[in-house]
């Protein structure tokens, strides 16, 4: 099956840009995350979504960031204005459902690398 | 709020050595508990998943832990390690809510 699908690979913007980053998740997984993983530290969840709507975004800055899934498929997350502190790679990932356990864990995405110079 | 300690943040060994990674979590509920592994420039990939039952797991590439859990805590093992398993690995817990909290990552440098 084809993976998680996220773009770009890779942006470098100047402070107090905007960016947008793309998740397209695998077919049938009703179940979003956006996490962001800084560099030396593990990934953080910023927000959950269940196919359209949000289940958890208690972690999301949500002075700068927003993240949508109106379809209830894709996904994009927004950083507007970026920090030099976003530096890191946003990993977006997907499973089945909630509480899925016959699911092993999430699928994630090779991620995006921010870099805010 | 459940939070995950992984206690060594830098391993070196040979290859061909024993390997043990500590991951102790906080909550006092029910979880699930994950080891993650993430090659150089690749994706995070699951290495194994503990729900309930035998306390001891085995995964791929011949990884396998163990759940303590008086002790809360999920370590990670391999009896022999090889250069290719050069990588970071997250353990990771999840409640009824499906939110994975990870630790703060090992980076493990085999030495061939």
């Amino acid at each position: 099956e084809a993976g998680v699908a996220q773009s770009p690979r890779y942006k470098i913007i100047e402070k107090r840009q905007s960016v947008a980053f793309w998740c397209n998740p695998i077919s049938g997984h009703a179940t979003l995350y956006w996490y962001q993983q800084i560099l030396g530290q593990g990934p953080k969840l910023l927000i959950q979504f269940q196919n359209n709507g949000v289940v958890d975004d208690s972690q999301l800055p949500k002075d700068r960031f927003s993240a949508e899934r109106l379809k209830g498929v894709d996904s994009t997350l927004k950083i507007q204005p970026a920090k030099l502190e976003d530096s890191a790679v946003y990993l977006c990932a997907s499973s089945l459902g909630l509480a899925s356990r016959s699911y092993y864990g999430y699928t994630f995405g090779s991620g995006t690398r921010l870099t805010v110079v | 709020a459940q939070s995950v300690s992984q206690h060594n943040h830098h391993v070196i060994l040979s290859e061909a050595a024993s390997l043990e990674l500590g991951c102790n979590y906080s909550y006092g509920g029910t979880v699930n508990l994950f080891w993650y592994v993430q090659y150089p420039g690749q994706h995070l990939q699951l290495l194994l998943k503990y729900f309930s039952g035998d306390p001891l797991v085995k995964g791929i590439k011949g990884f396998e832990a163990e759940f303590i859990k008086s002790k809360f805590s999920f370590n990670l093992r391999k009896p022999s390690v090889q250069w290719s398993d050069t990588a970071e690995y997250f353990c990771a817990v999840n409640n009824a809510g499906n939110m994975l909290t990870f630790g703060g990552g090992t980076r493990l440098m085999v030495k061939p």
